[in-house]
């Protein structure tokens, strides 16, 4: 049962336009979402949070959205750089359910200069 | 600083041998987990340990052991590996609040068993 779900395994953008990776998921005691990006051979770093309460967080060039009602939240990269080319991660945590964080398949974004 | 140190950095293992993975983490966090990564599943928590003296199953416990030898370390055991445990392992540690203070992860371990 995949509870945070990245629905698109790739995604090709032109350098400085807009790159838009979506996450869905199922769990509705989810109260804490967050971004991760990874490169090759190294670990997740985390990029940008938002908690339930909110339905936007801006962090310079990276925009999260949440949907509650449609269990769907979306990070916004603009203008997009070839340094982003990276995977992407979408989390998710329940404070009721002890905090952990469950983890989409991740997207692996493509910038081309 | 180190931040979250894991080693070793490659292995290769034979069906049935064992082996422990390593972290250590030096931002005196108090919450520790092992993930590991998949191709085509994204991270999946193995176990975690809220804080010293504490450990939890995760998703996919089975085939593994921990240990919290004390806050800075927390060890993964492949008691027998199996060619399904072949993956990226990844160290976590995060401090008060757990799900609202993001994970800091090390660089992974690339296990393979043949």
């Amino acid at each position: 049962d995949q509870q945070v779900k990245q629905n698109s395994p790739s995604l090709s953008v032109q350098e400085g336009r807009i790159s838009i990776l979506n996450c869905d998921y199922t769990n509705s005691m989810f109260d804490y979402f967050l971004w991760y990006k990874k490169y090759p051979a190294e670990g997740p770093t985390f990029l940008i949070s938002i908690s339930s309460i909110k339905d936007k967080n801006e962090d310079g060039r990276f925009t999260v959205f949440l949907n509650k009602s449609a269990k769907h939240l979306s990070l916004h990269i603009v203008p997009s750089q070839p340094g982003d080319s990276a995977v992407y991660f979408c989390a998710a945590s329940a404070q009721n359910q002890g905090g952990k964080l469950i983890f989409g398949q991740g997207t692996e974004l493509s910038v081309k200069p | 600083n180190a931040g979250v140190t894991q080693t070793p950095k490659f292995q290769v293992l034979k069906t049935g041998q064992s082996m422990t993975l390593q972290c250590a983490q030096d931002m005196n966090h108090n919450s520790m987990y092992w993930y590991r990564q998949d191709p085509g599943m994204g991270l999946r928590l193995i176990y975690y340990s809220a804080s010293e003296g504490t450990t939890d199953k995760g998703e996919v416990p089975n085939g593994y052991n921990v240990s919290r030898l004390n806050k800075r370390e927390f060890s993964l055991r492949l008691e027998s590996a199996a060619p399904s445990q072949t993956s990226v392992y990844f160290c976590a540690s995060t401090g008060p609040g757990q799900g609202n203070s993001p994970l800091h992860f090390g660089n992974g371990t690339r296990l393979t068993v043949t």
